[in-house]
């Protein structure tokens, strides 16, 4: 089983709605990572947090809002999203060391989300 | 610069065979190379990861080759089983890249009985 707990596992939601995504680890990572991935695709950042402080945004969309309540949890929220936003919707997570990658990136099993 | 160029996109091997995929990098500043093994509905898992100060890395059947000079590093799967049959993706990062990986494209491998 995956140390990093992603839910829903599955989202459907008509693009006037508003829903959100939640991710919690307990590895003690102070980084924390929110991914999509469309099918036969490679993973494709969208937000970085590090310590609780949003480190990148990869120039992604306003209606994906990103939160890091603690340093256990993560959200994505949604809002007024389109058909193309339909994907998998990863998080992960990893230690840092002066804000540098050093280690395994541990990845839930992601959030299918549908945008009718 | 950030790129990670993998091939191929796709591979059929044999049960027993060897499975080889390829990847390619241009910044010469990453220092950590991982693949990940992700199969349908779930997310990516860390199988082996290398750093340039070695030029090979075996954990069981799983080898990762590192040419530093050519950027360029592999994975090799010995005696592939159908088990084996998932998507791998290689991976550049560490103190080159910032607080995140570049990945590859991926390659489809299905490995037939």
């Amino acid at each position: 089983d995956t140390e990093v707990t992603q839910t829903p596992k599955h989202l459907v939601m008509g693009m006037t709605n508003k829903k959100s995504l939640k991710c919690e680890q307990h590895m003690g990572h102070r980084a924390m990572y929110w991914y999509k991935q469309k099918a036969k695709k490679p993973p494709e950042l969208m937000f970085v947090y590090s310590y609780e402080k949003l480190s990148i945004n990869e120039s992604v969309p306003s209606r994906f809002s990103p939160e890091c309540p603690n340093s256990s949890l993560l959200n994505l929220h949604l809002h007024a999203l389109q058909p193309e936003d339909s994907a998998l919707y990863l998080c992960a997570s990893s230690q840092e060391k002066r804000r540098a990658l050093t280690g395994e990136l541990f990845f839930g099993e992601g959030s299918r989300l549908t945008v009718l | 610069q950030q790129q990670v160029k993998q091939s191929p996109q796709s591979l059929i091997v044999q049960k027993g065979g060897i499975s080889i995929i390829n990847c390619a990098y241009e910044n010469t500043a990453f220092d950590y190379f991982p693949w990940y093994q992700q199969f349908p509905g779930k997310g990516p898992a860390l199988l082996i990861a290398i750093r340039p100060d070695v030029s090979e890395k075996k954990e069981g059947r799983f080898t990762i080759s590192f040419n530093k000079s050519a950027k360029q590093f592999s994975l090799h799967i010995m005696d592939s089983q159908p088990g084996d049959s998932a998507t791998y993706f290689c991976a550049a990062g560490g103190t080159g890249g910032g607080n995140k990986l570049t990945f590859g494209t991926g390659t489809q491998l299905k490995v037939e009985l």
